[in-house]
């Protein structure tokens, strides 16, 4: 099955910076989503990105799927977006919409 | 609209006791999916359902996980009998089944085995 790794595995930033997150996969997807996992363990999906760039207020992400790798960017980070950030693949070769996580990048936001 | 509901949230039992989870996904949401999470990882795929038919549970361990989504609308998730290593949350998510297959979450139901 298809492989999805994200870096890096954990991450501390004071409240204000940027930061980058980067999830890599093995094969060719159908589709990308990226999602939050907030402290009480809750997924809110963020973005449904195939391809391209969209931005959301303060997160944007970018997806090149010729490349096989896609960009979460979070600016002036608050200590709400702490949590663990997952992307999430749709593997054309694994079955009907079977969807994929990755391995998860932990944020903690200090003040 | 109603989000994903799961119960229970949290349950507590012993190795070799049975456990069931209940998922009621979003209306006219065609695709559920079970996934479970062990602390630290990512969630891993354990059944998905199309309606009321499984498309994938190819890492349902069988011997002790059973699913079903009756009239392709809620859906229960039992394990018999329970391993100290079914440990984890069990989350339920479901998609339309049109175009963007994009994933909504319930709040998931934490099961302990002691």
């Amino acid at each position: 099955g298809i492989q999805v790794e994200q870096s890096p595995p954990d991450l501390i930033l004071q409240e204000g910076a940027n930061s980058t997150l980067r999830c890599n996969f093995s094969d060719s997807v159908n589709n990308l989503q990226w999602f939050h996992q907030n402290p009480w363990g809750q997924l809110i999906n963020l973005f449904y990105i195939p391809s391209g760039t969209k931005q959301n207020g303060r997160l944007s992400a970018t997806t090149v799927a010729t490349e096989r790798y896609s960009l979460l960017y979070i600016s002036s980070s608050q200590t709400t977006d702490s949590g663990v950030y997952f992307c999430a693949v749709e593997d054309p070769s694994g079955g009907y919409q079977k969807v994929t996580f990755g391995t998860g990048t932990k944020l903690q936001v200090i003040p | 609209e109603a989000g994903v509901a799961q119960s229970p949230r949290y349950k507590i039992i012993e190795k070799r006791q049975s456990v069931a989870f209940w998922c009621n996904p979003i209306s006219g949401h065609a695709t559920l999916y079970w996934y479970q999470q062990i602390l630290g990882q990512g969630p891993k795929l354990l059944i998905q359902f199309q309606n009321n038919g499984v498309v994938d549970d190819s890492q349902l361990p069988k011997d002790r996980f059973s699913a079903e989504r009756l009239k392709g609308v809620d859906s229960t998730l039992k394990i018999q009998p329970a391993k100290l290593e079914d440990s984890a949350v069990y989350l339920c998510a479901s998609s339309f089944w049109s175009g963007a297959n994009v994933l909504t979450f319930g709040a998931g139901s934490r099961l302990t085995v002691l």
